[in-house]
């Protein structure tokens, strides 16, 4: 089956430092490739997507590429700040069949000023 | 663009009492997704439409559930009796047909006591 894995939280950072969140993922078909944000008492949003290998998405100095060889897609950015505080989610999705999303567990991030 | 709108945005309802969620599709979007998020289980995909045909409902946890779409644009997700274990917040997604981006509602945040 279609599975997301995402490392467990929280990921506790000062303001400025580097970002690394590892989500890798298990596919019966050819997925597209999702990082979702939640803030405190709201919904999802989309942060980044990919849809082929070697795709990298990007938005707000938040990086993600899609690589196949490893099934990962881990989430980078270079200096976090406080409003950075927030869930973040990487999901999947067939690009043929099921387009539903499957999500990984979710990954807290603190940041402290 | 009006996003995904669900209604309502909170609730609080005794054991055995019906609860109903309303969730309006993004103007476009025929693909409509309600999902489950709680504390011990993250996301959980309860039913998908496309076209307002359910595709799966493999995730409904049980009869007590169920979930319709009356016309294109507007869904509900019902709950009879309701227990306290549904408490959790539900979130309507829609995307278009063939889109492989799904955009998230708020949420409704039920509490049942």
């Amino acid at each position: 089956g279609n599975s997301v894995t995402q490392m467990e939280g929280p990921v506790t950072l000062s303001e400025e430092a580097f970002l690394t969140i590892n989500c890798t993922y298990t596919a019966t078909g050819y997925p597209s490739l999702f990082w979702y944000v939640q803030y405190p008492g709201e919904g999802l949003q989309l942060l980044l997507k990919a849809t082929k290998a070697d795709d990298k998405g990007s938005n707000k100095g938040f990086e993600a590429t899609y690589r196949k060889e490893t099934t990962s897609f881990h989430l980078e950015k270079g200096s976090v700040q406080v409003s950075d505080s927030a869930v973040y989610f990487c999901a999947l999705s067939l690009n043929t069949g099921r387009r539903a999303l499957t999500f990984g567990s979710g990954t807290r991030l603190q940041v402290q000023p | 663009d009006a996003g995904v709108i669900q209604s309502p945005r909170h609730e609080v309802t005794e054991m055995g009492q019906e609860v109903t969620l309303r969730c309006k599709l993004i103007s476009g979007h025929n693909s409509l997704f309600w999902y489950r998020q709680t504390m011990m289980r993250g996301l959980e995909l309860l039913i998908y439409f496309n076209n307002n045909v359910p595709i799966d409902d493999s995730g409904m946890p049980e009869d007590r559930f169920s979930a319709k779409m009356p016309n294109a644009s507007f869904s509900t997700l019902k709950i009879q009796p309701s227990e306290p274990r549904d408490s959790a917040v539900y979130f309507c997604a829609s995307s278009p047909l063939g889109g492989n981006t799904i955009y998230f509602g708020e949420g409704s945040w039920l509490t049942v006591v």
